[in-house]
């Protein structure tokens, strides 16, 4: 069975340009989060999916970064602008309704100079 | 609201010696606790799980034992070898939540030594 598949796996970008990061969910995982992990820390959620839905994006600085999940399967991360301190490893995770636990994708490395 | 405490690493081990990594919370209500372990270069994957209290999770020769009197569920290996060094997170989902957000703990660093 493919795990959660993350691209790209590093990005490089100057601060004040846009940059997107993609993630394709397990077949049949109808739950999909996007976590930020900062240098040294855990992962922090930004924005949880049931299906199509954003059901929880409390966390998500919504002046710079957006999200969607057309049809329920994969979905994107956008920020725009970018700024320094959004340096960091995006981590995309999915799962279903029980509490089997989530599965990670091998994250997206942003840098930010 | 609901947190996760682990012990600061990096923990440094010669092989075959035991492990312990502690790991407490805090939850509102009944949480799901669980294990997650990041190798160099990859994504967090999950380790062992617990779900209700004195329950033991166990996997690849790690375990945990959920203690709610205690709130905690430490991580313990009786050898551990070269290839488990790696950072281990400590996270709880609460069962009220829907979406089985997780907590996590800062993460512990692993290095064993040959």
């Amino acid at each position: 069975e493919a795990g959660v598949v993350q691209s790209p796996r590093y990005k490089i970008i100057e601060k004040k340009q846009p940059v997107a990061f993609w993630c394709n969910p397990i077949s049949g995982h109808n739950t999909l989060y996007w976590y930020r992990q900062n240098l040294g820390q855990g992962p922090e959620l930004l924005i949880r999916y049931e299906n199509e839905e954003a059901v929880d994006d409390s966390q998500l600085p919504k002046d710079r970064f957006s999200a969607e999940r057309l049809k329920g399967v994969d979905s994107t991360l956008k920020i725009q602008p970018a700024e320094l301190g959004d340096s960091a490893v995006y981590l995309c995770a999915t799962g279903t309704s029980g509490v089997g636990g989530q599965f990670f994708g091998p994250g997206t490395r942003l840098t930010v100079l | 609201g609901d947190s996760v405490t682990q012990m600061e690493g990096p923990v440094t081990l010669s092989e075959e010696a035991f492990l312990t990594i502690n790991c407490t919370y805090t939850a509102t209500g009944y949480p799901s606790l669980f294990w997650y372990v990041q190798y160099p270069g990859e994504g967090l994957q999950l380790l062992l799980k617990a779900t209700k209290a004195d329950d033991k999770g166990s996997n690849k020769g790690f375990e945990a034992t959920y203690r709610k009197e205690t709130t905690s569920f430490h991580l313990e290996k009786g050898s551990v070898q070269v290839s488990d060094s790696a950072v281990y997170f400590c996270a709880l989902s609460e069962r009220y939540n829907a979406g089985n957000m997780l907590t996590f703990g800062g993460g512990t660093r692993l290095m064993v030594k040959p």
